[in-house]
């Protein structure tokens, strides 16, 4: 099985650009987390849906952010405007149905952003 | 609110010597215990996992962990360190609901020959 799919995996754009991450959770999955890691802050929480739903975006920074799942097979998060404090690594996980199988969290490759 | 402290930021062994990683949580009821890895420009992956049952669990490249409720730890070990493992190891608690990973703050594992 083909594990959780980011792309792309490296992004450097200028400030002001408007930058969009895209997430292939597995298949079967009905949970999906985006992540942002940084030196300062570790991994934060960003994001979650469930069944394509947002249940809870209160980690996302601010207005800039957004994030969509449209289908249960793929999601974005669109930094607009970016600016270079965005500079980061962006995972995407996906969990199955924590009633059914467990509630462990699968991570993909990330996205390494780099904002100049 | 659940936290996850990793007391230790980095720590360096020798090869072949045995590893143990702290990790303290904080949780209301029963917790969800997680350790994962993070390779060098990689994404995370699990080690291993504490949903209930026997307190000691068995992970993948031979590491183990041991749920200690009376203390709130879940203390990540290996018997014998390969220089492979370095890496970034990271404790995480989930709430029951399935839906929320809190991590530590991260070790970092270097491997001397």
């Amino acid at each position: 099985d083909a594990g959780v799919i980011q792309s792309p995996r490296h992004e450097v754009t200028e400030m002001g650009q408007e930058v969009t991450l895209r997430c292939k959770p597995i298949s079967g999955h009905n949970s999906l987390f985006w992540y942002r890691q940084t030196m300062m802050r570790g991994l934060e929480l960003l994001i979650y849906f469930n069944n394509n739903v947002p249940i809870d975006d209160s980690g996302m920074p601010e207005d800039r952010f957004s994030a969509k799942m449209p289908n249960a097979s793929f999601s974005t998060l669109k930094i607009q405007p970016s600016e270079p404090r965005d500079s980061a690594v962006y995972f995407c996980a996906s969990s199955p149905n924590p009633r059914l199988a467990g509630k462990t969290q699968y991570f993909g490759p990330g996205t390494r952003l780099l904002v100049l | 609110a659940q936290s996850v402290t990793q007391p230790d930021i980095h720590i360096t062994v020798s090869e072949g010597a045995s590893l143990e990683l702290r990790c303290n949580y904080s949780y209301g009821a029963t917790p969800y215990l997680f350790w994962y890895v993070q390779s060098p420009g990689q994404g995370l992956q699990l080690l291993l996992k504490y949903f209930s049952g026997d307190t000691l669990v068995q992970g993948i490249k031979g590491f183990e962990a041991e749920f200690k409720r009376s203390q709130s730890s879940f203390n990540l070990r290996k018997p014998s360190v390969h220089w492979s493992d370095a890496a970034e190891f990271f404790c995480a608690v989930g709430n029951n609901a399935g839906n929320m990973l809190t991590f530590g703050g991260g070790t970092r594992l270097m491997v001397k020959p």
